[in-house]
């Protein structure tokens, strides 16, 4: 079967750390990404991990871990706009079907 | 300049009636997709489209029909609209396959009464 687990809801201080986790199964593995999706809004792309390690992005950084199906989305020196869904998502092999996650929905406060 | 819209941005009609949602990409891709974003929130995968061929079709009804006249361009008609398809309807787009970012258009909210 094919799942993408990641929390539900998160809360953060404005100037803090978040660490949002997501773990996968999928039936095949062509990279992972993450996108951003503020509310009424289209998703925006954030990172895209295919090899294990750190990918880092200004204030967002990215990890993959293939071996245990687990990624981390690090988000540093937090913003009030940062509040918004994060979206995690494995594209399968051959690319042309990616599985969203059910998001979380982070809320940053002052 | 957009790199990808939709139209309509809101669509309110009646059970059993007929609709289309028409998409358009300027960046060049050569792969589109229709996704499903219900109220929970969660976005999925209905059709993806490569260079004007159908791909990927995610056991959707159909009542769902995509067409894609050329490369920037993918459409989406739904015959006999239930209750159930109230949602918000995304396009996007992506060079070559699906392992690639994907730019999703702004959303159509379709709501079935």
């Amino acid at each position: 079967g094919q799942n993408i687990d990641q929390p539900t809801e998160m809360t953060a201080t404005e100037g803090a750390i978040v660490q949002i986790n997501c773990t996968y199964q999928t039936s095949g593995f062509n990279g992972l990404f993450w996108y951003q999706q503020h509310a009424g809004e289209a998703p925006t792309f954030l990172s895209y991990n295919v090899l294990d390690g750190l990918e880092e992005k200004g204030r967002f950084s990215s990890f993959l871990s293939r071996s245990k199906g687990y990624s981390y989305l690090l988000l540093k020196e937090l913003q009030m706009k940062d509040s918004a869904s994060y979206l995690c998502a494995v594209s399968n092999t051959g690319g042309f079907k990616t599985i969203f996650g059910a998001g979380t929905r982070l809320f940053v406060k002052a | 300049d957009t790199a990808v819209s939709q139209t309509p941005k809101y669509l309110v009609t009646q059970m059993g009636n007929d609709k289309s949602i028409k998409c358009e990409q300027n960046l060049g891709h050569d792969t589109m997709y229709w996704y499903k974003q219900d109220s929970k929130k969660f976005l999925k995968i209905m059709f993806s489209y490569n260079n004007k061929e159908l791909i990927i079709n995610e056991t959707v009804p159909n009542r769902f029909s995509p067409k894609s006249p050329d490369k920037a361009h993918l459409n989406l008609h739904i015959n006999s609209l239930e209750l159930g398809d109230s949602a918000v309807y995304f396009c996007a787009s992506s060079q070559d396959s699906g392992a690639a970012e994907q730019f999703f258009g702004p959303g159509t909210r379709l709501t079935v009464l």
